[in-house]
């Protein structure tokens, strides 16, 4: 069963760098690019990282991403309370046809 | 700039039906693909739905599929999300968004969504 895998929570201390995992498999991260996006409640969710590695216009660069086989990374240095917030790995699965998210880590800055 | 304004929500009863509706601004709507996601309440996002930027091809949850059906008018610069067949299931905040391409799973921009309950 395609499926991403996110760990439920993570937490970090401002300035502390924290690396969020998503774990996949060959007919999705295995496959194809691994996109990830942040969620603030009541906000619309933002894309954050696209590509696997590559930062939209606008996102600061304390942000990145990196994919291996069929796993991925979201590093987030320099940690900011307002970096709390939930964060998603998404990709495209080919024997879905469709988009899968991962769900979900939420991350506590302390 | 970009702007996704999605309407169309509101409170259904079970077996009944809904069309959500997204207007797009701020870019060449024809020329790219456009998803639906929903968010139940104390869930995560989960991706419903995508229609190529010509509305040629269309692919769907397994959840959904037979029930949603997803459209777009172009001239209009509209998406629409057909809903049949409610279920309690399908309470959610239902997000539109522009992909970055044709068809792919970058959601460059997204609505501020439209909620959507079913009660029974």
């Amino acid at each position: 069963q395609s499926v991403l895998t996110q760990p439920p929570s993570a937490s970090g201390t401002p300035g502390q760098r924290v690396t969020l995992s998503c774990s996949g498999s060959s007919s999705n991260i295995g496959t194809n690019t691994v996109n990830w996006y942040q969620h603030l409640p009541g906000s619309a969710p933002q894309l954050l990282i696209y590509n696997n590695n590559q930062r939209p216009s606008g996102v600061p660069d304390r942000f990145s991403g990196s994919k291996s086989g069929t796993s991925a990374s979201l590093a987030i240095s320099g940690l900011q309370s307002e970096d709390e917030a939930d964060y998603y790995c998404a990709a495209w699965d080919d024997s879905l046809s469709g988009v899968l998210f991962g769900g979900g880590t939420k991350l506590t800055v302390l | 700039q970009v702007q996704l304004v999605e309407s169309g929500g509101g409170v259904v009863q079970r077996g009944e039906s809904l069309r959500l509706s997204c207007l797009a601004s701020g870019f060449i709507f024809s020329k790219f693909g456009m998803h639906w996601v929903r968010q139940a309440p104390g869930k995560g996002l989960q991706w419903v739905a995508i229609i190529r930027n010509d509305g040629s091809t269309k692919y769907y949850t397994e959840s959904v599929r037979g029930r949603f059906t997803i459209s777009r008018d172009n001239s209009n610069n509209t998406v629409h999300l057909q809903m049949n067949s409610l279920t309690a299931e399908d309470t959610a905040v239902y997000y539109c968004a522009k992909d970055m391409a044709v068809t792919t799973s970058r959601l460059e921009y997204w609505g501020q969504g439209t909620l959507v309950t079913v009660s029974s």
